[in-house]
């Protein structure tokens, strides 16, 4: 079984960065035909797709947030992480980490970690 | 960018209904759409991917289906667990989800 679980400070100031890693366990995080996500739930809102890697280092990126987004991947850790530069109160939200399966048209995510709340504020 | 918009936003029901969401994209392909149900405080859960087929472990009383634009998941006679927000999803240059629809005893 496939786990995901989400670390990284829970308050981040205005203007600064935030950063989050994701630690994959129970299955490769090399293995198979998957990308690596980042989705993020304001309080009360809906889902917003971050961004995604592949083990190849391969990277996509929502484009309303790809001008401050990167992610990075550790194979060797089984680990992947999310930055965000330049955080304002609008980036306040949960943040998961998510296993991608993507086979032809099709892309979802079979496997989410517990979610992580990031606060902006001063 | 593609659009998913989900109808009803929200619906009231009872133990045993029989109810149906339906999930319209702007563009793209129905038989693409995955469905996930989201229980307070947690994380969502996949329900159904390729429209309709049933990921492993969900209950058959959920299934979907797809035609054109549109994609519906319908359960076919709700449990009290049931009651929680869904999602549709659709891959189109990125992932893209619906509003949500929230489903209320």
């Amino acid at each position: 079984q496939v786990q995901l679980q989400e670390s990284g400070p829970g308050l981040v100031k205005p203007s600064q960065t935030l950063s989050l890693t994701c630690t994959v366990s129970g299955g490769s995080i090399s293995r198979g035909s998957y990308h690596w996500s980042w989705i993020r739930q304001p309080a009360g809102k809906g889902l917003e797709w971050i961004g995604r890697i592949h083990t190849s280092g391969g990277t996509n990126y929502n484009p309303s947030l790809k001008s401050r987004v990167s992610i990075s991947i550790d194979t060797s850790k089984s680990q992947f992480s999310l930055k965000l530069t330049s955080v304002t109160a609008a980036d306040t939200a949960v943040y998961y980490c998510a296993r991608g399966v993507i086979t032809g048209d099709l892309y979802y995510f079979d496997y989410w970690g517990q979610g992580t709340l990031v606060t902006v504020s001063s | 960018a593609i659009q998913l918009t989900q109808s009803p936003s929200s619906l009231s029901a009872s133990v045993g209904d029989r109810v149906t969401i339906t999930c319209r994209a702007s563009q793209g392909i129905s038989s693409a759409l995955a469905w996930y149900q989201q229980k307070p405080g947690k994380a969502p859960k996949l329900l159904i991917y390729a429209a309709s087929n049933l990921e492993s472990g969900v209950p058959s009383r959920f299934s979907g289906s797809g035609s054109g634009t549109d994609s519906t998941l319908t359960i076919s006679s709700l449990q009290p667990e049931d009651f929680a927000t869904y999602y549709c999803q659709q891959f189109n240059s990125y992932p893209h989800f619906g509003q949500g629809t929230r489903l209320e005893i």
